[in-house]
């Protein structure tokens, strides 16, 4: 079934490590995006990619980093975790080129900073 | 930058109506929708709507109002499973989103 995963699906992390949440889409969609989910706060995009080999920083993106070296990946890489980073991160795609850009949302993954 | 408010929580009645409110105050406008998320699982998408008038699909109608900035998700017959948090979302550049804090719908008996 095409669609978007992410990995892991939960991940609890030292603060101080480094970690990178994994995202993959088989919709050949050419832009991708990060978001964090806290309560009280909604959704809050962190990164997007609108095309392979470019990047954009948006809402929240300190403390974060991204790459999109293909169509397919977007990895996001926390460098040195800290404990305000414990959220639910959810990657997303889209195809620019719809008439309507919706946005497919993957699982989602659930990262705990202690 | 883009301010979009919708209520926190909202309850109604299996088989009632429940209109959702959603205003925004944005520097620009290329679009709004809806979201459906479930507890614990991703939002999926309901609806866009960029031009002024009433979207309709299914059981569920969105409405746009560009000059006041506000826009409606109307859920019509409603059942149990739509217990959910509904998402207004903008966008000023036509990709990337802002989301609003979302409105937890309870569907009682």
């Amino acid at each position: 079934i095409a669609g978007i995963t992410q990995a892991p699906t939960s991940q609890i992390l030292a603060a101080g490590r480094r970690m990178t949440l994994r995202c993959t889409q088989d919709m050949r969609h050419n832009a991708m995006y990060w978001y964090r989910q806290d309560l009280g706060l909604g959704l809050r995009l962190i990164h997007y990619s609108n095309t392979a080999g470019t990047t954009g920083k948006g809402e929240v993106p300190d403390g974060y980093s991204v790459s999109r070296a293909n169509t397919d990946d977007f990895p996001l890489t926390l460098a040195s975790a800290v404990p305000s980073q414990t959220s639910v991160y959810f990657c997303a795609s889209s195809d620019l080129a719809g008439e309507v850009d919706e946005q497919f949302f993957g699982p989602g993954t659930r990262l705990t900073v202690l | 930058g883009q301010n979009i408010d919708q209520p926190t929580e909202m309850t109604a009645t299996e088989g009632a109506i429940v209109q959702i409110n959603c205003t925004y105050q944005t520097s620009g406008f290329n679009g709004l929708f809806w979201y459906q998320q479930h507890a614990g699982e991703a939002p999926t998408f309901l609806s866009y709507n960029v031009l002024d008038g009433l979207e309709e699909k299914g059981r569920f109608s969105s409405f746009l109002s560009r000059s006041k900035g506000y826009s409606y998700l109307l859920l019509k017959e409603l059942q149990m499973k739509d217990s959910a948090s509904y998402l207004c979302a903008v966008t000023d550049s036509g990709y990337a989103l802002n989301f609003g804090k979302g409105t937890s719908l309870l569907v009682t008996p």
